[in-house]
């Protein structure tokens, strides 16, 4: 079974500084995403990376993949409030069928 | 265009009872994902239909547990007998492909009592 694994698994930052996240996982895969959930609500899709060295950025969020670490890095610069969720890195099966979650980060961005 | 509906949003049965959780894809999507959240964990995939077919049921429990995406109307995830254990979040996503991104809803929230 495909095991994807993010640390860290919580996480307390202040307004203003940079950070990132990590998503390990343990087999071969092109196809990583990224949510965001707030408490209570469902997943927000953020990024979607589809290839070796892609880079995508929303805002102050920014996520690469690199498929020959399986490693994937969610970078946040300057955090606001708002920012403060639960984010969840995804792999995509080789077979296409299914998602394997990591266990998510709680951020907290402290005013 | 709406999208992923679930319902209930919240469900509450007792020890032994049925529940049945309803899922609407978005409109012209075929194929649907039921997920399960336990408290502060990730999604745990259950099944993957399209319209009249299980297509990987690898992550369902193999007794009690059942899924269904009929030709007419939502796809329903179906938990005989309930438990404790079986509380827990429920997801569904929807895609129009394999190569799309999955949409999720809000979500069912089950809770046994």
């Amino acid at each position: 079974e495909l095991k994807v694994e993010q640390n860290p698994l919580f996480l307390s930052m202040q307004e203003g500084k940079n950070y990132t996240i990590y998503c390990n996982y343990s087999t071969t895969s092109d196809r990583l995403y990224w949510y965001r959930q707030d408490p209570g609500k469902s997943l927000e899709s953020l990024f979607v990376l589809l290839s070796n060295g892609a880079v995508k950025q929303e805002g102050r969020l920014m996520a690469s993949l690199d498929t020959k670490a399986r490693l994937s890095t969610l970078h946040i610069t300057a955090a606001v409030h708002d920012l403060s969720a639960t984010y969840f890195c995804a792999v995509e099966a080789d077979t296409g069928n299914q998602f394997y979650f990591g266990t998510g980060t709680s951020l907290t961005v402290i005013p | 265009n709406a999208g992923v509906m679930q319902n209930p949003r919240h469900l509450v049965r007792r020890r032994g009872q049925e529940a049945r959780l309803r899922c609407s894809p978005m409109k012209g999507h075929s194929h649907v994902y039921w997920y399960r959240q336990l408290p502060e964990e990730g999604l745990k995939f259950m099944v993957y239909l399209q319209k009249e077919n299980i297509i990987d049921e690898s992550g369902m429990p193999k007794e009690r547990f059942s899924a269904e995406f009929p030709k007419e109307g939502p796809s329903i995830l179906r938990i005989q007998q309930v438990v404790r254990g079986d509380s827990a979040a429920y997801f569904c996503a929807s895609s129009p492909s394999l190569v799309e991104p999955q949409h999720f809803g809000d979500g069912t929230r089950l809770s046994i009592l």
